[in-house]
C-alpha cells in the first residue's frame, strides 16, 4: 500500500538555525498537510496546501514557517529561525485525489521528531 | 471553534478486557469523525471513521458510533489484546473543502498479558 514518507526521522538543530523537514506524499494525492505534536499534547493542524499554494493555515503557522512543493514529489516544511518551542513531532499528511472531501481520511507519515537545542 | 475532547489516559487493561475510550466533540457544522491510532515509534494510522449521524465505523474489532444527540464518538472493543497497546486519537474534519483535522489529546492504552 502506498505510504507517505518523511525524512529525517529525527532532526537535532541549534536554536536560531533554519530547518527543512521533507515529505513525499502519496503520488496521486492532491492535498497536503503539516501537523505538529508537542510532547504530551494534542496533534495540531499547521497548514494545508493545494494546487501549489497554501489553502489554509493555523495561528501557529507564522512568518517563520513556509511550505513548498519544489518538484512533483516532495513537500517541505521550512522553519526559518528555530525556537526552543518548535521542538515537536511534525507529521505530514496527504488526501486522496479529486479533492479533499471531509469524509476522506488523510494518510499520515511516521513523523519527524524535531529537537531544538 | 470546533474541538474534540477525549478521556484522560493512560488506560491500563488486562488482555481480553472490554475497552471504552470516550470522545465528545463540538462543531458548528456536520463533521466527519475519525479514530486514529499511533503504535509505538510509528505514525498516525486511520482506525475507523463515520461520516454522518448514526453511522458506525468498525475495524480490527474496534467500533464507534456517531451520536449526534450526545455529540459523541466513543471507541469500544470487546476484548483487547497486548498488540492493541498504542495511543488513540479522536478527530473530526470540519467539513470544509480542505479537510483539515482537529484532534483530541490522545489516550494511551496499555494492555497487560
Amino acid at each position: 500500500e502506498p505510504e507517505v514518507t518523511q525524512t529525517p526521522s529525527h532532526q537535532v538543530t541549534q536554536m536560531g538555525q533554519e530547518v527543512i523537514l521533507r515529505c513525499v506524499p502519496i503520488s496521486n494525492h492532491l492535498y497536503f498537510y503539516w501537523y505538529r505534536q508537542i510532547l504530551g499534547q494534542k496533534v495540531e493542524f499547521l497548514v494545508s496546501f493545494y494546487n501549489n499554494e497554501i489553502s489554509e493555515k493555523s495561528e501557529i503557522f507564522d512568518d517563520q514557517f513556509s511550505v513548498e512543493r519544489p518538484d512533483g514529489s516532495n513537500f517541505t516544511l521550512k522553519i526559518r529561525s528555530t525556537k526552543l518551542e518548535d521542538s515537536a513531532m511534525y507529521f505530514c499528511a496527504s488526501n486522496p485525489a479529486q479533492g479533499a472531501y471531509s469524509n476522506q481520511p488523510q494518510h499520515f507519515g511516521d513523523g519527524t521528531r524535531l529537537s531544538i537545542l | 471553534g470546533d474541538s474534540v475532547t477525549q478521556m484522560e489516559g493512560p488506560v491500563t487493561l488486562s488482555e481480553e478486557a472490554f475497552l471504552t475510550i470516550n470522545c465528545t466533540y463540538t462543531a458548528t457544522g456536520y463533521p466527519s469523525l475519525f479514530w486514529y491510532v499511533q503504535y509505538p515509534g510509528e505514525g498516525l494510522q486511520l482506525l475507523l471513521k463515520a461520516t454522518k449521524a448514526d453511522d458506525k465505523g468498525s475495524n480490527k474489532g474496534f467500533e464507534a458510533t456517531y451520536r449526534k444527540e450526545t455529540t459523541s464518538f466513543h471507541l469500544e472493543k470487546g476484548s483487547v489484546q497486548v498488540s492493541d497497546s498504542a495511543v488513540y486519537f479522536c478527530a473530526l474534519s470540519d467539513g470544509g473543502s480542505q479537510g483539515n483535522l482537529i484532534f483530541g489529546k490522545g489516550t494511551k492504552l496499555s494492555v497487560k498479558p
